[in-house]
C-alpha cells in the first residue's frame, strides 16, 4: 500500500531555531510528494513538491525538503523558525490519477 | 489571480436538514476536487471533476451526498439529510489539469447540532 506517515503530531520550537518535520513514505515506485501548510481556519497552501527532478526541493517561505530514497523519507526543514510559521503541516503523497493522500499532520508551535 | 472561493465559510444546521456548499475554482482550472477534513486529520477526497465529468467519486457517500459541476466551472456539494458525523470542514480545490498542483479554498466549516 502507498502511504505517508508523519512521525510527530506536535512539534514545538523557539523562534529563530531550526525546524524539522518528519515524513516517511511507502511506495512501490517513485512517488510524487508534497508538503502543504494550513493556517487556522484557512485552506491548504502548497509549500513545495518533489517530482523526481531533484532530491533537494526548495519551497516558499524558506522551507526545503530532501527526498531520500534509501530512507524513504521526505523531511521538511527550515533554518530559522518565525512566529508566522505556526500552523499545521501535511506531508502528501500522490500516485497515478492525481489523488492526494494526506498524512495525519504535524502541528508546529513557535515560541518566543 | 483570484483564488478558489468557497461559501459559506461556516454553517450550523440541525441533523436531518439539508445543506449545500458552493465552490468557484480558479479561472481556467479544469480539474475540481471536494475534500472532507475531520478534526485533527488530513483532508480526504470525496470527488474529483474533470470539466463537468465526475471521474472519481468512489469516496462519496452516495446515499446522502451529491455534487454537480454544471458547465464545468462552479460546483456545489449537497448533503441530504445531514447526520451528526458529517460535522467537518469541506474543502474545494482546483488545478489547471490533472497532475498539476492543487489550489485550495478556505473551506466551509459544517457543524451539525
Amino acid at each position: 500500500a502507498q502511504s505517508v506517515t508523519q512521525l510527530d503530531s506536535h512539534v514545538s520550537v523557539s523562534e529563530g531555531t531550526p525546524v524539522l518535520l518528519r515524513c516517511n513514505y511507502s511506495s512501490s515506485y517513485s512517488p510524487s510528494l508534497f508538503w502543504y501548510v494550513q493556517h487556522p481556519n484557512k485552506g491548504l497552501q502548497l509549500l513545495l513538491k518533489y517530482t523526481s527532478a531533484a532530491t533537494l526541493v526548495k519551497g516558499i517561505n524558506g522551507f526545503e525538503a530532501e527526498f531520500k530514497k534509501s530512507e524513504t523519507s521526505f523531511h521538511l526543514t527550515k533554518p530559522s523558525a518565525h512566529m508566522s510559521d505556526a500552523a499545521e503541516y501535511f506531508c502528501v503523497f500522490t500516485g497515478g490519477g492525481n489523488k492526494l493522500t494526506f498524512g495525519t499532520g504535524t502541528q508546529l508551535k513557535v515560541e518566543l | 489571480e483570484a483564488g478558489v472561493v468557497q461559501s459559506p465559510r461556516y454553517k450550523i444546521i440541525e441533523k436531518k436538514q439539508p445543506v449545500a456548499f458552493w465552490c468557484n475554482p480558479i479561472s481556467g482550472h479544469n480539474t475540481l476536487y471536494w475534500y472532507r477534513q475531520n478534526l485533527g486529520q488530513g483532508p480526504e477526497l470525496l470527488i474529483r471533476y474533470e470539466n463537468e465529468e465526475a471521474v472519481d467519486d468512489s469516496q462519496l457517500p452516495k446515499d446522502r451526498f451529491s455534487a454537480e459541476r454544471l458547465k464545468g466551472v462552479d460546483s456545489t456539494l449537497k448533503i441530504q439529510p445531514a447526520e451528526l458525523g458529517d460535522s467537518a470542514v469541506y474543502l474545494c480545490a482546483s488545478s489547471l489539469e490533472r497532475g498539476q498542483p492543487q489550489h485550495f479554498g478556505d473551506g466551509t466549516r459544517l457543524s451539525i447540532l
